[in-house]
């Protein structure tokens, strides 16, 4: 069984730019989620989607959106980029109530 | 609010001494309880998970870490420690009226020296 991919790897775009982020869970999975990383502050939840809704939010401001589409694949968007948007964002995909399994995540950086 | 605490941002142990990495946690209710590996550039992986039974459980690598209910901790633990366990690792915790929804602790950074 393949694993969760994430597309691209690595980004570097400059503030005030957007970017779309890429995730297509285990097959069969239908919950996928997203978090950032950053040294200082850990892994935070940003939002989860489950059959194409977004069914948990984290706190994060509105420029951070996703969508899921009905093959259970997702996107994340960041709009009018800031310099402490520079993180790894990691997607998960579970069955539901269970463990989650992650991909290598994708590192963006902003200039 | 809920959340997970990890107090050591790092653990130091010499191989073959058994290690410890604690979490705590205040999430309502009986939640299920995580711990995830994070090896340098890549995603997290699962280590192990308990959710209901006994309050050891075991996991992959030899890990296996101890629920208390009482004392809110589900502290990660190994017999004996491996240089290639030197990673960092999470604890998370997802609430019993929301099993999608993950806490995830800050991180504890492993360092096991030969």
């Amino acid at each position: 069984k393949a694993g969760v991919t994430q597309t691209p790897r690595y980004l570097i775009k400059t503030r005030g730019q957007q970017v779309t982020l890429s995730c297509s869970p285990i097959s069969g999975h239908r919950s996928v989620s997203w978090y950032q990383q950053t040294p200082g502050q850990g892994l935070q939840f940003l939002f989860e989607y489950f059959s194409e809704t977004q069914r948990n939010k984290g706190n994060f401001p509105g420029r951070f959106s996703g969508r899921q589409f009905s093959n259970s694949r997702s996107e994340m968007n960041v709009s009018t980029l800031e310099l402490g948007d520079s993180a790894l964002y990691l997607c998960a995909s579970s069955f539901g109530g269970d463990e989650q399994f992650f991909g290598p995540g994708t590192r963006l950086t902003v200039l | 609010a809920q959340s997970v605490a990890q107090p050591e941002d790092q653990v130091n142990v010499a191989e073959g001494n058994p290690l410890t990495v604690k979490c705590t946690y205040s999430v309502s209710g009986n939640p299920y309880l995580f711990w995830y590996v994070q090896y340098p550039n890549r995603g997290l992986q699962f280590l192990l998970k308990y959710i209901t039974g006994d309050n050891l459980v075991k996991g992959s690598y030899g890990f296996e870490a101890e629920f208390n209910k009482s004392q809110t901790s589900f502290h990660l633990k190994k017999p004996s420690a491996l240089v290639s366990d030197s990673a960092l690792y999470f604890c998370a915790v997802s609430p019993e009226y929301n099993f999608n929804k993950f806490y995830f602790g800050s991180g504890t950074k492993l360092n096991v020296k030969p």
